[in-house]
């Protein structure tokens, strides 16, 4: 079974209007740690939000928050105010563990927003 | 404070030659990682790198290597190249142990086989 899943391969959206990104995740370690990365077309991979399993608020971070709903095992990233800029492929990640080899990141195979002026 | 540097941004190979790809991890960091991005994937863990020595790795072959020197900067060394190793190639480097911390993601290396 893959460990991230990413269903919707593109997204159009209409400028200002929020968008909400799926990301469902598999893991049987009780501390795993989940991200969502952007990659705009230059190839950069540039942090956005990260959410701990532990965590009992949904992070926030600006215009970016996270829809984190552990029973399901979904961590879905919400865009508010949807600029133009924010054009990209997005990526759920998850870090599963705390010891010296978890700084591996599984990702999914991301999302492609389009957003349209 | 800067962060993570590639070289070189692109590069073409012939399949069965070597390659050796550079990485200068972010200031405060002590684990470096690569990826490779086939075009319209997601990033897959190569290895990490902790203390100059290999901390971790993912499904690719041993023809897939690495160095971390001391001053935390890496090498990926890739031999006998194939054409399925054309992707993208980035670097990330972090703070271990810290489970909340991201991963900071250089600008790549493009590398095509040919």
């Amino acid at each position: 079974a893959q460990k991230i899943t990413q269903t919707q391969p593109g997204m159009f959206v209409q400028e200002k209007e929020a968008v909400t990104l799926d990301c469902t995740y598999d893991t049987s370690d009780p501390s795993y740690g989940l991200f969502w990365y952007k990659q705009p077309s230059s190839g950069e991979m540039i942090f956005l939000i990260y959410q701990g399993s532990y965590d009992q608020q949904n992070a926030t971070e600006g215009r970016y928050s996270l829809n984190f709903q552990k029973a399901r095992k979904s961590a879905n990233l919400v865009i508010s105010a949807s600029q133009l800029g924010d054009s990209a492929m997005y990526f759920c990640a998850m870090r599963e563990g705390v010891t010296a080899a978890g700084n591996k990141l599984t990702f999914g195979g991301g999302t492609r927003v389009l957003v349209k002026p | 404070e800067t962060g993570v540097t590639q070289s070189p941004t692109h590069l073409i190979k012939t399949r069965g030659q070597q390659v050796t790809l550079r990485c200068s991890s972010q200031s405060g960091h002590n684990t470096v990682s690569w990826y490779q991005q086939a075009l319209g994937q997601g990033p897959q863990f190569i290895f990490q790198y902790y203390r100059e020595e290999e901390n971790g790795r993912g499904n690719f072959p041993p023809r897939f290597s690495g160095l971390q020197f001391p001053n935390y900067s890496s090498e990926l060394n890739v031999n006998a190249l194939e054409l399925d190793d054309s992707a993208l190639y980035l670097c990330a480097s972090s703070t271990i142990g810290a489970v909340n911390s991201p991963l900071h993601f250089g600008n790549g290396t493009r590398l095509t086989v040919t």
